[in-house]
This record gives C-alpha cells, sequence and structure tokens, in this order.
C-alpha cells in the first residue's frame, strides 16, 4: 500500500502559482495519483488526477515525474477562494480488496 | 455533490445510543464508502462496498457496522455511540469501470456530537 506525505501547511498570495508537492515512495505500478480540494464542512472535491507525465485541466496541472515516487500539484494564480486542504490520493484502478490511502492534506492558505 | 446525499446533516446524542447516518446517490455509481474525518485530520475509512453484496471493513470498523439496502443507498449504523466517536461522517461513491483511475464523488457530511 502507498504511503503519502504532503506539507502540513502552505501560504501564498493572491495572483500567485502555488505548487503543493507529495510523496509517495511505494506506489504501486497500477496506482493513479489524484488530488482533491476540501473546503470547511464539506466533502472533498476531485480537482485533477494522473498516472504519469503532466495533466493539465482547467484549474490545475499535474505533474508526475519518471519514477512515479511523487506528484506535484500546480494550482495557477490562485484566488482567496483557493484557501483550503488539499489531498493527494494514491489508489489502484479498478479491482478489489483494497483501501485507499490518503495524505495528511495540506492546508493552503491564500492571503490577500 | 447533489448527487449524494447524507441524513441528517447534523447529530446530538447521548453515550449509548443507536444511531444511523444515511445515504442516498443518483450517480449510479456501485461503489459506496462511508469515511470519518476528525479536527485538522485526513479521512479514515470505515466501511466500503463494491456492490450490493459485497461489504468491506476498512482502517477502523470497530464500534461501527453498515448495511447496503440498495445499490443507492448505503447506511452506517453506531450501535453504541461512544464520545470518541464524535466527528464529521462523509459518504462517498465511486464507479468501477476500470476505465480511469478511482475518483470519489463525496456527499456534503453529517455532523455528529456524542455527549
Amino acid at each position: 500500500l502507498a504511503k503519502t506525505t504532503q506539507p502540513i501547511s502552505m501560504d501564498s498570495y493572491e495572483g500567485q502559482e502555488v505548487n503543493i508537492t507529495c510523496s509517495h515512495n511505494n506506489i504501486a505500478t497500477n496506482d493513479y495519483i489524484t488530488w482533491y480540494q476540501q473546503f470547511p464542512s464539506q466533502g472533498p472535491r476531485f480537482i485533477i488526477q494522473g498516472y504519469k507525465t503532466k495533466v493539465t485541466n482547467e484549474v490545475a496541472s499535474l505533474f508526475i515525474p519518471a519514477d512515479r515516487k511523487s506528484s506535484t500539484l500546480s494550482l495557477p494564480r490562485v484566488s482567496l477562494s483557493d484557501t483550503a486542504v488539499y489531498y493527494c490520493l494514491v489508489g489502484p484502478r479498478g479491482g478489489s480488496n483494497y483501501q485507499l490511502i490518503w495524505g495528511a492534506g495540506t492546508k493552503l492558505i491564500i492571503k490577500p | 455533490d447533489a448527487d449524494v446525499t447524507q441524513t441528517p446533516r447534523n447529530r446530538i446524542t447521548k453515550t449509548g445510543k443507536r444511531i444511523m447516518l444515511e445515504c442516498s446517490q443518483t450517480k449510479g455509481h456501485d461503489r459506496m464508502y462511508w469515511y470519518r474525518q476528525d479536527p485538522g485530520l485526513g479521512l479514515r475509512l470505515i466501511y466500503y462496498s463494491f456492490d450490493v453484496k459485497d461489504i468491506n471493513k476498512g482502517e477502523i470498523s470497530d464500534g461501527y457496522s453498515v448495511s447496503r439496502q440498495a445499490q443507492a443507498k448505503f447506511s452506517l449504523s453506531l450501535e453504541s455511540a461512544i464520545p470518541n466517536q464524535t466527528a464529521l461522517y462523509f459518504c462517498a461513491t465511486s464507479d468501477s469501470t476500470g476505465l480511469v483511475g478511482e475518483t470519489q464523488y463525496f456527499g456534503p457530511g453529517t455532523r455528529l456530537l456524542v455527549l
């Protein structure tokens, strides 16, 4: 089972690019990397998912090096509304008899 | 996500009482999950179900039980509530088509206080 490690907290300023790195040294061949965002008193919300190299969508980019032992969530030009906890999740595609491993989360605070 | 609903949203109960938290989904997903979140901590998996006839214990199943009444409904029960079960509880669903990595959709949460 892959275990993930993230920074406990980060802060930045509006308009900046923010990069949050997740370490998953024991990631398995069939594991995907998924990032979620959680606002206070709400359920986590899917942001982005990838297997290798780079994935980009309308809200973020995900960079995964060739060895896949880490991944970096990149949030371009953040705003105050990006203040949230961000979770890195490593888990297999389909299958059975597994447990999803959640990182402890990174509390991101965006300042004006 | 409005496709995953949880009832009640808030609940206060006393030690020793039996309570049930309910989750319903309209996403048509086969997999459902119950998580617990304590202040400042990440999510911990309590139980998960891959279909109506499949129930599996998660990381912290002691003191909890579940029932998958239908594909769309997954209930979590605390047979005899204790104060350290005070937490925020989330239900989630996912699709097992296997075409992409696991993506979960979460309900709004149930805030439980055990006195």
